[in-house]
């Protein structure tokens, strides 16, 4: 069965600092991956995802994130982070499509001044 | 607006009690899902229905009931709940499951 690792339960970064938010997963196969962001009170929303092809995915809001397979790896990255990024991040892991989303425990990301 | 409609969205109940969680959707997509959300544990997937069908149940104790009337709709329906059923349970939907789901707000269940 696959699993999700994401060694950080909390980081904190200052206002226009670069950002990396850390992913293991494991996997025989190649697997799909995800990254989601939710904020207080809200659900989750897709910021990225991996298939295949490039292993440097572009997401929403400026995100991108590497796949790097002999590191069994999917870290997620922003160059400047803005006040409005403070959030719980979520790296998951499907071995076929969504209904098999395996989740990782999350990482609260605290934007300081 | 999220296109997911969860209700309610807080609910207190004791562990004799009988209700029933509301998902709706507005995004004309025919896959539906169940997720539970406890402090400290990764994201849960509880149920997955696909062309109101369900295509997937992980093992989620019977005490938990869901119905899908029809695609835009998803119900949870909670009887003699226990203590650690206290979490956050969102919704999501989906074009298929191979498709990015997208979630709802979430209900905050409390069991006393």
């Amino acid at each position: 069965a696959q699993s999700v690792t994401q060694p950080d339960i909390h980081i904190t970064v200052s206002e226009g600092a670069s950002l990396e938010l850390r992913c293991n997963y494991s996997y025989g196969a190649t697997p799909y991956l995800f990254w989601y962001v939710q904020s207080p009170g809200q659900g989750l929303q897709l910021l990225l995802k991996y298939f295949s092809g490039d292993t440097l995915v572009q997401g929403i809001k400026g995100f991108e994130a590497e796949f790097k397979r002999s590191q069994s790896s999917f870290n997620l990255r922003k160059p400047s982070v803005h006040w409005s990024d403070a959030a719980e991040y979520f790296c998951a892991v499907a071995t076929s499509g969504y209904s098999t989303l395996t989740f990782g425990k999350g990482t609260m990301l605290l934007v300081s001044p | 607006e999220t296109g997911v409609t969860q209700t309610p969205r807080h609910l207190v109940m004791g562990m004799t009690n009988k209700k029933s969680l509301k998902c709706e959707q507005h995004l004309g997509h025919n896959a539906m899902y169940w997720y539970k959300q406890s402090a400290k544990k990764p994201l849960e997937l509880m149920f997955v229905y696909s062309l109101e069908e369900r295509v997937e149940n992980n093992s989620v104790p019977s005490r938990f009931s869901p119905e899908c009337p029809n695609s835009s709709h998803l119900f949870l329906h909670l009887h003699t709940l226990q203590p650690e059923d206290s979490a956050l349970y969102l919704c999501a939907s989906s074009q298929g499951t191979d498709q990015p789901q997208h979630f709802g707000d979430g209900t905050r269940l409390s069991i006393l």
